[in-house]
């Protein structure tokens, strides 16, 4: 089974600065993405990408930015973090298209902002 | 764009009680995924259905697709406290047929408690 690991669990940064989430897979697939979940709203997509250098927006991408330099990594970038970008953040990976083939989740950030 | 909207919000059951948690889509669903998530934690793969009248099952689990495609429901048996969590229904927003985004649209969740 694909793995997919964000390397932090718990993160406390401070208004302004930059943040960067990682987020990796331990095999070869191209489609990874990036969602916020916060109570009552839900879980919202940010970023996503199909490959290499390619991006797409997703339905909330103010404030954030993503890298893709490589399949296997996937980042998510805070340009300057603000106090309502306190959140759960979640990547997942789509090991492939098809029926029975789910969506895999990482275990998540939960970023504070201060 | 798409929209789920689970019932209920929140669910308190005895254990060893069954019940229903129901997803509802304002258009046709080419895809439907079930997940699970602890609290904190990431979300955990139950199922997928994608045919009209689709329905399958895992362990004490299943989740059925209406003729329609507009709605799904996840069916829990003989609830017991590992079943506690926050279920959640996603859709695609795209047909497997053609290419596309895959992204995922999710429902709000639906937090179940199972008291022992």
């Amino acid at each position: 089974d694909v793995k997919v690991t964000q390397s932090s669990r718990y993160l406390v940064k401070r208004t302004g600065e930059k943040v960067f989430l990682e987020c990796v897979q331990d095999m070869d697939h191209e489609n990874m993405f990036w969602y916020r979940q916060d109570p009552g709203l839900g879980l919202r997509l940010i970023y996503f990408s199909y490959d290499v250098k390619m991006k797409e927006k997703g339905d909330i991408p103010e404030g954030y930015s993503v890298s893709r330099e490589k399949k296997e990594r996937f980042s998510l970038i805070l340009e300057s973090a603000s106090t309502n970008q306190t959140s759960m953040y979640l990547c997942a990976l789509l090991p492939r298209v098809g029926a029975n083939y789910g969506y895999t989740f990482g275990s998540g950030t939960r970023l504070t902002v201060v | 764009s798409q929209e789920l909207e689970q019932s209920p919000q929140s669910l308190i059951v005895q254990e060893g009680k069954n019940l229903t948690i129901n997803c509802t889509s304002s258009k046709t669903l080419y895809g439907l995924y079930w997940y699970k998530q602890k609290y904190g934690e990431g979300l955990i793969f139950l199922m997928m259905l994608q045919k009209g009248g689709e329905e399958k099952s895992h362990e004490k689990i299943t989740a059925k697709l209406d003729e329609k495609k507009q709605q799904s429901s996840l069916h829990i048996t003989a609830s017991q406290p590992s079943h506690a969590g926050i279920y959640l229904c996603g859709a695609d927003s795209v047909s497997y047929s053609g290419a596309g985004s895959y992204q995922l649209t999710f429902g709000k969740g639906t937090k179940l408690s199972v008291i022992p």
